[in-house]
């Protein structure tokens, strides 16, 4: 079956900073990415999402990155504020599905 | 309702015992997904339904879970005979679109404990 997964499990950064957050996929039939924000005793959060014809797209504050020949996405996090810690997922959509990676834990440090 | 709602938000079972978990998605929202996420994991594919149908359960762990949403709106997850695997967040999401390519919007859960 496919597989999303993350480089990292936790991430710690200084407020302000930018934070980077990667993740890799395996099925290369995938054609819509999601990146989730969840924070604790919370369900997933939309942050934002690219389809495959597209190798970047910006959002407020967030840019997601796809590289298709390497199979990799990555969440950047223009000046990184407290609320910002939560745990990160991709999501992968194959036909009906989104598959999940486990997540990365990002901690932002004030 | 503003967002997709779950009830209860928490659920204590007693092995052995049926549990029923309800979803009520955001309302003209066609698709409606169930998840399972373990502590420390990622959300991991239960179900899908398309308004009543039921056109992917290839998630569902065993055949004690059963999911239905009979009238296109409101789904729920039925969980016969819990085991203490079983424990876990229950999560529902619903999109407005088919076929996945649209944002998917989550429910805060129901947290299942079996004991």
């Amino acid at each position: 079956g496919e597989s999303v997964g993350l480089h990292l499990p936790t991430l710690s950064v200084q407020e302000g900073d930018n934070s980077i957050i990667n993740c890799a996929y395996s099925n290369s039939a995938s054609d819509y990415f999601i990146w989730y924000k969840q924070e604790s005793g919370k369900g997933p959060q939309f942050i934002i999402d690219i389809r495959s014809n597209m190798d970047k797209r910006q959002g407020q504050r967030v840019t997601v990155l796809l590289n298709k020949t390497v199979k990799h996405l990555s969440l950047q996090i223009a000046a990184t504020q407290p609320g910002d810690s939560a745990v990160y997922f991709c999501a992968e959509n194959t036909g009906n599905q989104f598959y999940f990676g486990t997540g990365t834990s990002l901690t932002v440090i004030p | 309702g503003a967002g997709v709602s779950q009830s209860p938000r928490y659920k204590v079972a007693k092995r052995g015992q049926d549990v029923a978990l309800r979803c009520d998605p955001i309302s003209g929202h066609v698709s409606l997904f169930w998840y399972q996420q373990a502590l420390g994991q990622g959300p991991e594919f239960l179900t899908y339904f398309q308004n009543e149908a039921q056109l992917d359960k290839s998630g569902l762990p065993s055949d004690r879970f059963f999911a239905e949403r009979p009238e296109g709106s409101v789904s729920t997850l039925k969980i016969q005979r819990t085991q203490k695997e079983d424990s876990a967040v229950y999560l529902c999401a619903s999109s407005l679109g088919t076929g996945g390519h649209t944002e998917a919007f989550f429910g805060q859960g129901t947290r299942l404990t079996v004991v």
